[in-house]
């Protein structure tokens, strides 16, 4: 089955600074990439998906590049804000057929420091 | 408004109880799945459903039971609550026709066993 590994688990930035974390995954049938935000005591919300016949996704401050060759995919975010406070998961999925199951990495912990 | 809904929020229950964590959508979704959470920490997948009449463990064993006889309520049982079923459940569902991969979350049961 799919595994999904993801870097680093805690992430310090100052406001302003850029985020990134990184992901790889393992089966290469995987086309379907999201990325969720969690913040203290709320749900997972997804915050920007990409899927493997894009290379880059951007929504504002936030962009997703893939790269299917070496099988791994980042998050990266731009002048960071503390409200960007929060534990992020990756996840790799396949597209298509029956299953629908998201894998998911164990989750980063961004703090934003003022 | 279109959500996925889970009672109770909060639990606090003692060992030896019978419990059901209620998880509801009117979002019109087919699939439907629970995780296990520890606050902040990794999501893991105890059991989802295609549609009515479908379910199957996840990817992590727990002793819980699932059933799923209409479309929008998927609620999860502990036959006997015991400590180490402390933890948060989620609950989320995906839409098989449209957006099939992206899961969408409901707010969390947080469950203390005693």
């Amino acid at each position: 089955g799919e595994n999904v590994e993801q870097h680093p688990s805690t992430l310090s930035v100052q406001e302003g600074d850029s985020a990134v974390i990184k992901c790889t995954y393992s089966d290469s049938a995987s086309n379907y990439f999201p990325w969720y935000k969690q913040e203290l005591g709320k749900r997972p919300q997804l915050i920007i998906d990409i899927r493997s016949n894009v290379g880059e996704k951007k929504d504002q401050r936030i962009a997703v590049t893939l790269n299917k060759t070496a099988k791994h995919f980042s998050l990266h975010i731009t002048e960071t804000q503390p409200e960007d406070s929060a534990v992020y998961f990756c996840a790799a999925s396949l597209s298509g057929g029956s299953n629908y199951k998201l894998t998911f990495g164990k989750g980063t912990l961004l703090t934003v420091n003022p | 408004e279109a959500d996925i809904y889970q009672t109770p929020r909060y639990l606090v229950i003692g060992t030896g109880k019978k419990i059901t964590l209620e998880c509801s959508q009117t979002m019109g979704h087919d699939k439907m799945y629970w995780y296990q959470q520890d606050p902040g920490m990794e999501l893991h997948l105890i059991h989802y459903s295609y549609g009515v009449n479908s379910t199957e463990k996840g990817d992590l064993s727990s002793e819980s039971t699932v059933s799923r006889i209409r479309t929008e309520h998927f609620p999860l049982t502990l036959e006997s609550a015991r400590p180490s079923h402390t933890s948060q459940y989620l609950c989320a569902s995906s839409d098989l026709l449209t957006r099939k991969e992206t899961q969408y979350f409901g707010p969390g049961t947080r469950l203390l066993v005693l």
